[in-house]
């Protein structure tokens, strides 16, 4: 399957702070890329979804200005938690698909922990 | 109703048996069907994708579809305690953009392999 990267794979930042994390497709052009979170033993929840060159599409009940998506290329996505507080924290793992559109591939996460 | 239905177990099989998992989808729409794998801390990994009714092996895995039903279920043959993780089923209505390009994921099934 194809291969997605993400870094860092896990980050401690202080309250009030910002985090990025990026998300590379390694083997393929990813035309769509997904943001998602997941709290412990919990579901994974779809925070956002952005098209290359495009504005992201946010799910509803996320803060759009506090979760920054930035998918300049085909295969670099950036998600920015802009002043992270400590509910920030959590498991965050993007996802990409290729231009087709089938199958979709998830990278391996970041744990954000806000201290 | 949820979207997507899944029991959330723990389904427990000895090792070398049969681990059934199965998924009941809302939308009559949905065309795509995939099967993932999440250990525990980690981000989901695709084992199986199915599309049309019937039956798809992949090795020790096969999926099975039934549109009319909307149903869709995961069989492991030979169960192997490295097979204990959470299995989610996830499901699209096709097409690359918009709504309908979106996963809609079950809060998937605990399987256990026991010695």
């Amino acid at each position: 399957g194809a291969v997605v990267s993400q870094h860092p794979s896990w980050v401690i930042c202080k309250s009030g702070t910002s985090v990025k994390i990026e998300c590379r497709s390694l083997d393929f052009q990813a035309t769509t890329m997904f943001w998602y979170r997941q709290f412990p033993k919990q579901s994974l929840m779809l925070m956002a979804t952005s098209n290359e060159g495009s504005k992201a599409t946010y799910e509803q009940g996320v803060e759009k200005d506090k979760f920054l998506i930035n998918h300049a290329s085909l295969t670099l996505s950036t998600l920015t938690v802009t002043s992270a507080h400590p509910e920030d924290s959590s498991f965050y793992i993007c996802s990409a698909r290729d231009w087709v559109g089938t199958e979709q591939y998830f990278g391996p996460g970041t744990r954000l922990t806000v201290t | 109703q949820k979207e997507v239905e899944q029991n959330s177990g723990p389904l427990s099989v000895p090792e070398g048996a049969i681990a059934s998992l199965n998924c009941t989808y809302s939308d009559r729409g949905s065309q795509s069907f995939f099967w993932y794998r999440q250990y525990s801390g980690k981000s989901p990994e695709l084992i199986m994708s199915i599309y049309s009714n019937g039956d798809k092996e992949d090795g020790r895995f096969t999926a099975q579809l039934n549109k009319a039903s909307q149903y869709v279920s995961l069989l492991i043959r030979d169960s192997q305690p490295s097979d204990s993780a959470t299995y989610l089923c996830a499901v699209k209505r096709g097409g690359s953009t918009g709504t309908a390009s979106k996963l809609t994921f079950g809060t998937g099934t605990r399987l256990q392999v026991t010695l």
